[in-house]
């Protein structure tokens, strides 16, 4: 079955940078987009990005251009997310989610477990 | 302007049914996605398209979407569907991609 498997939880400093990952198992890596949505405490989701694994093209939100990298290992079937100059309004779980089978509307039909980052002097 | 508006909450007695909307401007244009998230999990697809399903989901999830509202249905409300719900949309003019505000069911 689909699975995305993400790196632990993280505490860093206001601008500092932080690198999530993103394993997948269970089908072609490089089938799929995967995208990167993150959640503030207690908020709803915000869409950061996504990539494709078939020759690793990007799309950023405007709000995280210039700050955000993705990236991926098509080696290991691994996806990053880079955010750099991190502030305190960055804590948030951060999830990869992939790009559904379903539909050609894109939905997200398998996400990660989440990686709570949390920043803070 | 991309926004997405759900009601903050909405009781329900089991059994009954439940009603999730989400309104944007012309959004019955577009192709709503409905996820399910319980208190410290990733969310699920529960419905894509307006109204289908995927695969492992309960027929008592069903959409609509029409006009400036798209519609989550529960039909006989069990107590393990208690949980945030969310709308989402992408709009293909700017590859944006929009969640609503989050609906939290509770069942009574």
């Amino acid at each position: 079955q689909v699975q995305l498997g993400q790196s632990g939880a993280e505490v860093k400093k206001p601008g500092a940078s932080v690198k999530v990952s993103c394993k997948a198992s269970g089908y072609t890596f490089t089938g799929f987009y995967m995208h990167w949505v993150r959640q503030a405490p207690g908020q709803g989701f915000e869409w950061m990005g996504w990539i494709n694994p078939n020759g690793g093209g990007t799309n950023y939100a405007q709000k995280f251009q210039g700050r955000v990298t993705m990236t991926r290992d098509t080696s290991i079937s691994t996806a990053y997310m880079e955010l750099s100059s991190l502030r305190s309004d960055d804590t948030a779980v951060y999830y990869c989610a992939r790009d559904g089978d379903y539909s050609k509307f894109p939905s997200f039909d398998a996400w990660g477990q989440g990686t709570l980052v949390t920043v803070s002097s | 302007s991309y926004v997405l508006t759900q009601p903050p909450s909405v009781s329900v007695a089991p059994g009954q049914t439940a009603r999730i909307t989400c309104g944007g401007n012309d959004i019955g244009g577009y192709r709503v996605h409905w996820y399910q998230q319980k208190p410290g999990q990733a969310p699920v697809l529960v419905v894509y398209d307006d109204s289908d399903r995927p695969s492992g989901i309960p027929e008592r999830f069903s959409g609509s979407n029409s006009g400036n509202t798209a519609t989550l249905t529960i039909s006989w409300v069990e107590a393990g569907d208690e949980a945030d719900y969310y709308c989402q949309v992408w709009y293909s003019s700017s590859d944006r991609y929009v969640f609503g505000t989050g609906t939290k069911v509770t069942v009574l």
